[in-house]
């Protein structure tokens, strides 16, 4: 499968906890972007990288929250100090080169229930 | 954060009817995208569009990236049942890097 991968699919835990997900893009994508969904509601940016520069970052994504791509491959989202508004699908995508229009293809995402 | 306007918010129809929906900005894009999404499942791909006016077919799917820049339509012909879900548009505009996504149209299909 060459698609953009995120582990784990679920992810339960208690406020207060930390987590990280992971997100391996299609390999030939440059590209990588992270969203958050809520029931009922279409997909929200988050952060976007290129390579492995981090180069935009939305006012959604609080000082809880911290994303990285080191090696320009695939990214990991960690959320410090869990709140239950945390509780969302959050989903990992990737494009190629803007300048050839390539679209964003999405991830399976990772669903998050804070209790 | 800011969403785009999608409309029908929801649809009940028979298999083989077609479908029209639409999604409309208060901003101009220079691409507008179709995803559809199944429930515990991402957003798939369906249409991509980058120029104003481009009329873009795949297969029973037609999308149009409106001459204004500030609207799209997708259409379905002779739904099948693989066709519910959910239906997004999306919009990019120019040095942007961030898609804004549309609220979503709910296909169902009625027995």
């Amino acid at each position: 499968d060459t698609g953009v991968s995120q582990d784990p699919r679920h992810k339960i835990t208690k406020r207060g906890q930390n987590v990280t997900f992971r997100c391996d893009p299609i390999s030939e994508h440059n590209r990588l972007y992270w969203y958050r969904q809520t029931l009922g509601q279409g997909p929200e940016f988050l952060t976007y990288f290129q390579n492995e520069a981090q180069l935009e970052k939305s006012r959604l994504l609080s000082d809880r929250f911290s994303a990285e791509r080191p090696k320009g491959s695939f990214s990991t989202l960690e959320i410090q100090r869990t709140e239950q508004g945390d509780s969302a699908m959050y989903l990992c995508a990737s494009s190629g080169d803007r300048d050839t229009g390539s679209p964003l293809h999405f991830g399976n995402g990772t669903r998050l229930t804070v209790t | 954060g800011q969403q785009l306007n999608q409309s029908p918010q929801s649809m009940f129809i028979q298999e083989g009817e077609d479908v029209s929906m639409n999604c409309t900005s208060s901003s101009i894009f220079n691409t507008w995208l179709w995803y559809k999404q199944d429930p515990g499942e991402g957003p798939v791909l369906l249409i991509a569009l980058y120029k104003a006016g481009e009329l873009t077919s795949n297969g029973r799917l037609t999308a149009q990236f409106g001459i204004t820049r500030k609207d799209s339509f997708l259409n379905i012909s002779a739904s099948i049942p693989s066709d519910v879900g959910i239906y997004f548009c999306a919009g990019r505009d120019f040095g942007n890097e961030k898609l804004t996504f549309g609220t979503g149209t709910r296909l169902t299909i009625i027995p």
